[in-house]
């Protein structure tokens, strides 16, 4: 099964930007990398997914290796609200599009 | 539109009882999946159920068990609890057609057995 591999924790200042890594060595063609993040006492909140071209939305941004085997999720200027819980997962479509989920980054924004 | 709804918020068991917890996907989405989330363990994938029908499983024992019903709405059933199964519960939904899709999660009910 792919798998992904990320910090368990980072730091950031607020108002400045921040660039969450993930590896996932495993990863196969058809796999969409998918970002998800949970907020304390919640369910997780979709932010963004992307299969082989960087992708942007009004959350965050998405930029994809070449080789498709790391991803970076990019916070242009993170919040004290942007303190969460981050979780890059691949979805495979060879599994009936099961989640894989890994341990997160836990992403701790300083005032 | 709705989002995803879990009912109830709340459960307090005790070992040896079962319980019934409730998933109400967003209008229109056939996929229903189900989540266990532990400080220690993460979250771990539980089931996925589609169109009435269960698409994947997780390595969870026999104890945990679902299904899904005709307007999608899907229930789990964790029967004999153990204080191991003290966990955040969570469904999502999606419409389950493709990997690029996203995944919307209730805010899923909190079991504790005591």
């Amino acid at each position: 099964d792919a798998k992904t591999t990320q910090p368990n924790s980072m730091e950031s200042n607020e108002e400045e930007p921040v660039h969450l890594p993930c590896n996932h060595s495993t990863i196969s063609g058809t796999d969409y990398i998918h970002w998800y993040r949970q907020l304390p006492s919640q369910g997780p909140e979709y932010v963004i997914h992307g299969l082989t071209s960087n992708v942007n939305n009004r959350m965050a941004s998405l930029a994809i290796a070449e080789d498709r085997k790391s991803s970076t999720l990019i916070l242009h200027r993170a919040t004290l609200r942007d303190a969460a819980v981050y979780y890059c997962i691949l979805r495979d479509v060879g599994s009936n599009y099961q989640l894989i989920w890994g341990a997160g980054t836990k992403l701790i924004i300083k005032p | 539109k709705a989002g995803v709804t879990q009912t109830p918020r709340y459960l307090i068991k005790t070992r040896g009882q079962q319980v019934t917890l409730s998933c109400s996907p967003i209008s229109g989405h056939r996929s229903v999946s189900w989540y266990q989330q532990t400080p220690g363990q993460g979250l771990q994938f539980l089931f996925e159920y589609f169109s009435e029908t269960q698409r994947n499983k997780g390595n969870f024992p026999g104890r945990f068990s679902g299904r899904q019903f005709s307007n999608s709405r899907s229930e789990m059933n964790v029967s004999t609890l153990e204080l191991g199964d003290s966990a955040l519960y969570l469904c999502a939904s999606s419409r389950g057609d493709t990997a690029g899709e996203k995944l919307f999660f209730g805010s899923g009910t909190q079991l504790s057995v005591l």
